[in-house]
């Protein structure tokens, strides 16, 4: 069975940085695409940032552009998501998402909620 | 970027109607479209991909139609279970539509 833990949010202040983790089991982690997607209330769902799975293809959100960065270590299946020069705009919860093949997201984490307030 | 709409955004709906939602897309995303159920305070859940192929272990109930822009999903006979938020998503440049919440009439 496929999971995935997110760890590592909480309140941050405008301008601070966090580093998500996301812990998986129950699947080759090494063999896939990942992504981390986003919810909030005025956005809805959206992909901030994915990668291939050997860590060498990356793409990232407009958005979050220059100020995250995604990775992953293969050899302990996990993948991570720092955060920098975090925004109030950056509020939400982050899910860690496996994708099937190249194509469609078939495996949720339970999320991770980040808060940047002041 | 490619644009998924969603609509409605709200459809009110009782148990056994059959209901129907759609999204459309803002240029050809060919088949490349799933639909997701949301709870509240839960992941969402993969019910079909490939615009029409459903996920293992979803109900037969459920059913997706579609191609190029416009995409429909199905519930045949609606069910207590299933009152919660649909998003689709188109997977050629990963965008997510706004939602559909299905709720009590």
């Amino acid at each position: 069975e496929v999971q995935l833990v997110e760890s590592g949010g909480g309140l941050v202040q405008p301008g601070g940085s966090l580093r998500l983790s996301c812990a998986a089991s129950g699947f080759s982690f090494g063999s896939y695409w990942m992504h981390w997607v986003r919810q909030t209330p005025d956005m809805g769902l959206v992909s901030v940032s994915r990668v291939n799975p050997d860590g060498g293809v990356t793409h990232y959100a407009d958005s979050v552009t220059g100020r995250f960065s995604i990775s992953r270590d293969n050899a302990k299946n996990t993948l991570f998501l720092q955060m920098n020069s975090l925004r109030a705009e950056d509020t939400g919860v982050y899910f860690c998402a496996k994708v099937y093949g190249s194509a469609w997201i078939d495996s949720w984490g339970q999320g991770t909620l980040v808060i940047v307030s002041s | 970027d490619i644009q998924m709409t969603q609509s409605p955004s709200t459809l009110s709906a009782s148990v056994g109607d059959r209901v129907s939602f759609t999204c459309r897309a803002s240029q050809s995303v060919h088949s490349w479209v799933a639909w997701y159920q949301q709870k509240p305070g839960k992941a969402p859940t993969l019910l079909i991909h490939s615009a029409s192929n459903l996920e293992s272990g979803v109900p037969s109930r459920f059913g997706g139609s579609g191609f190029g822009t416009e995409f429909t999903l199905t519930i045949s006979s609606l069910q207590p279970d299933d009152f919660a938020t649909y998003y689709c998503l188109q997977y050629s440049t990963w965008t997510f539509g706004q939602g559909t919440k299905v709720e009590v009439k």
